[in-house]
């Protein structure tokens, strides 16, 4: 699976948007950019995916490079309830590579009141 | 709807028993992911069951561990004779469809913390 490279961790103060970065400079062509967030204590829950279009959901946007090797995830207005590991993962939309998720490190994001 | 489902949420196991952890996924999904968070690290895949089958076991250790996803009832992850290193957060997902060109989130249980003594 492709990797990709995100901070370790981020702080950010309510009510500030948040950009998170995540490089995967070895994407290929038929890699989706998917974004998931784990709270504490919590199993992972989705928060948006994107091909090559910037895109746009209630929880945050996703701009996608024109080369497709780097994202940034964006939280426009932190709360205290964003704060989570995110995680940004490829997923090939090849079938015989099956449906898996490859989890790296993510980003801590510690938002402060 | 109800969400992904796991029972119990937490577990005690002392070294060498079994431990058994089920997950029923959200109506209407026949497709189960099993993924394991070991203390301090992230998550990595175990297996991926389809009713019946399993698709992808290539995470799952060679050994004491097995998994199955009955055609009625939950999926069951299994370990037997546990040891102090299968201490972790065990998490259950479903989806809709496996078909790769079309995005299938996987949705996520609260998980199973076990712990070995």
């Amino acid at each position: 699976d492709a990797k990709t490279t995100q901070p370790n961790s981020m702080e950010s103060n309510e009510e500030e948007p948040v950009h998170l970065p995540c490089n995967h400079s070895t994407i290929s062509g038929t890699d989706y950019i998917h974004w998931y967030r784990q709270l504490p204590s919590q199993g992972p829950e989705y928060v948006i995916h994107g091909l090559t279009s910037n895109v746009n959901n209630r929880m945050a946007s996703l701009a996608i490079a024109e080369d497709r090797k780097s994202s940034t995830l964006i939280l426009h207005r932190a709360t205290l309830r964003d704060a989570a590991v995110y995680y940004c993962i490829l997923r090939p939309t090849i079938k015989a590579a099956g449906n898996k998720l490859t989890f790296g490190g993510g980003t801590r994001v510690l938002v402060k009141p | 709807n109800a969400g992904v489902m796991q029972n119990p949420r937490h577990l005690v196991r002392r070294r060498g028993q079994e431990a058994r952890l089920r997950c029923s996924p959200m109506k209407g999904h026949s497709h189960v992911y099993w993924y394991r968070q070991l203390p301090e690290e992230g998550l990595k895949f175990m297996v991926y069951l389809q009713k019946e089958n399993i698709i992808d076991e290539s995470g799952m250790p060679k050994e004491r561990f097995s998994a199955e996803f009955p055609k009625e009832g939950p999926s069951i992850l299994r370990i037997q004779q546990v040891v102090r290193g299968d201490s972790a957060a065990y998490f259950c997902a479903s989806s809709l469809t496996r078909l790769a060109k079309t995005y299938n989130e996987q949705f996520f249980g609260p998980g199973t913390r076990l712990t070995v003594l």
